[in-house]
């Protein structure tokens, strides 16, 4: 267990349907990134967060894509109007503020039908 | 924009082989680099990394890797592979300052036959 928890772990939605995951950092961990990995694939970066700030996101990131951050602590990711294209592993992953490697969660598995 | 390759998707080899997998990354600064592995079923979980110092690096399981800053390459090698490392493999890059992003290669396949 690496700490980092990640809820649902599988989720099968309808397409055009809105899905929203969660993730729960190590605590103290104050960078917390989304990947996105599809089969064959390796980890795709979506979007990162330094404390509750959104600092990045990636051109991957449509605009039915959206994640927050409150209070700097846990995170949701909400897809809205899902399309099959959508359907990935979706993995949290996060970082402490000595620099150190990312340490990921289980990750959560969409499959849009 | 930074990227990170892995010339080896799908490797099979059988129990005492040695295995080389290759990664390139393209970043011209001071990078971090990581071995990830990622066995069937579970999360992905850290090999090893270089920050700096020696450019040989040793990490769990028997796993070392190499940094030859001139050819920006950060192979991972293991003398005597065992069924257990059936697993994917990725290698990640990190610069050092400015984005705090990991970029990761698509991954290596790793087969061992008993």
């Amino acid at each position: 267990d690496t700490g980092v928890s990640q809820n649902p772990r599988h989720k099968i939605t309808k397409r055009g349907q809105n899905v929203t995951f969660r993730c729960d950092p190590i605590s103290e961990h104050n960078r917390l990134y989304w990947y996105r990995q599809t089969l064959g694939q390796g980890p795709e970066f979506l979007t990162y967060f330094q404390n509750e700030a959104q600092l990045e996101k990636s051109r991957l990131l449509s605009d039915r894509f959206s994640a927050e951050r409150p209070k700097g602590s846990f995170s949701t990711l909400e897809i809205q109007r899902t399309e099959q294209g959508d359907s990935a592993m979706y993995l949290c992953a996060t970082r402490d503020r000595m620099n150190t490697e990312a340490f990921f969660g289980q990750g959560t598995r969409l499959t849009v039908v | 924009a930074q990227s990170v390759s892995q010339h080896n998707h799908h490797v099979i080899l059988s129990e005492a082989a040695s295995l080389e997998l290759g990664c390139n990354y393209s970043y011209g600064g001071t990078v971090n680099l990581f071995w990830y592995v990622q066995y069937p079923g579970q999360h992905l979980q850290l090999l090893l990394k270089y920050f700096s110092g020696d450019p040989l690096v040793k990490g769990i399981k028997g796993f070392e890797a190499e940094f030859i800053k001139s050819k920006f390459s950060f192979n991972l090698r293991k003398p005597s592979v065992q069924w257990s490392d059936t697993a994917e493999y990725f290698c990640a890059a990190l610069p050092s300052g400015g984005s705090y992003i990991p970029t990761f290669g698509r991954g290596t396949s790793l087969i061992v036959h008993p």
